[in-house]
C-alpha cells in the first residue's frame, strides 16, 4: 500500500518567515496530494490540494509542488501568521473511488511572535 | 448545516463496555471512512465504505465492526472495549478529491 513520509514533525518559524514542510509517497499511482490543516481540538480541514498532472499550485499565501519524478510534495507559506500554528498533514491517494487517503504522520507548525 | 456530523463529540467508558459512534453526511458522497487518530496525532484509516460496501478494512481487531445501513450513514461498534482504544475516531466523506472530516468523536476508556 501507500507510504507518505512527512518532514520535519515540528517546526517552529518567526511571524513573517516562511514555512517549508516536505512529504514523499511510495506508490506511483498515487494521483492526489492534499494538505490538511488541524487546530487544537478540531476537525482536519483541507487548505490545498494537487493533481498530478499538475506541477504547482498557488492559494494566496501558500502553495503546493509536486515533483512526480521523484515522488515528493511539499507545502509552502508565506509571511506566516500566528493563525498560521497548527498540525499540518499531507496526504496521497489514487483519487476518488474508496482508496481512502493516506496521511503523513503530520508537522505542528509553531510562530514565535 | 454541517457536512459530516458525528456523535457523540465525547465518549467517556469502561473497559469491557460496547458503544457506538454515528456518523453522517449531506454531501451526497458515495465514500466514507473511519479514521483513528491516536495520541501522537496519526491519522490512521480504519475502514472505507463506497456506497454501503467495505472496500478498505484495515488492520483493525474485529471488535470494531462498522456498519452502513445507506451511503448518508456510516457508523462504528466497537464491542470489548480495551484501553488502548482511547483516541478520536474521525468519521469522513469523500467525492472525487477533497475529503470532509466530522468533529471528531474522542473516546476514553478508563
Amino acid at each position: 500500500g501507500e507510504n507518505v513520509e512527512q518532514h520535519p514533525s515540528t517546526l517552529s518559524v518567526q511571524e513573517g518567515d516562511s514555512a517549508v514542510i516536505k512529504c514523499t509517497y511510495s506508490d506511483s499511482a498515487s494521483n492526489y496530494f492534499p494538505w490538511y490543516k488541524q487546530e487544537l481540538g478540531k476537525r482536519p480541514q483541507l487548505i490545498i490540494d494537487i493533481r498530478s498532472n499538475v506541477g504547482e499550485k498557488k492559494d494566496q499565501r501558500i502553495a503546493v509542488t509536486l515533483n512526480k519524478t521523484a515522488k515528493h510534495f511539499s507545502l509552502h507559506i508565506t509571511e506566516t501568521q500566528p493563525e498560521d500554528s497548527a498540525v499540518y498533514f499531507c496526504a496521497a491517494s489514487k483519487g476518488g473511488g474508496a482508496d481512502g487517503l493516506t496521511f503523513g504522520k503530520g508537522t505542528h507548525l509553531i510562530i514565535q511572535p | 448545516d454541517t457536512a459530516v456530523s458525528q456523535t457523540p463529540k465525547y465518549l467517556v467508558t469502561q473497559m469491557g463496555n460496547d458503544k457506538s459512534i454515528k456518523c453522517e453526511q449531506n454531501l451526497g458522497h458515495d465514500t466514507m471512512y473511519w479514521y483513528k487518530q491516536d495520541s501522537k496525532k496519526f491519522l490512521k484509516i480504519m475502514f472505507s465504505y463506497n456506497n454501503k460496501e467495505l472496500i478498505i478494512n484495515e488492520t483493525v481487531p474485529n471488535r470494531f465492526s462498522p456498519k452502513s445501513p445507506d451511503k448518508a450513514h456510516l457508523n462504528l461498534h466497537i464491542n470489548s472495549l480495551e484501553l488502548g482504544d482511547s483516541a478520536v475516531y474521525f468519521c469522513a466523506s469523500q467525492g472525487l478529491t477533497e475529503a470532509f472530516f466530522g468533529q471528531g468523536t474522542r473516546l476514553t476508556v478508563v
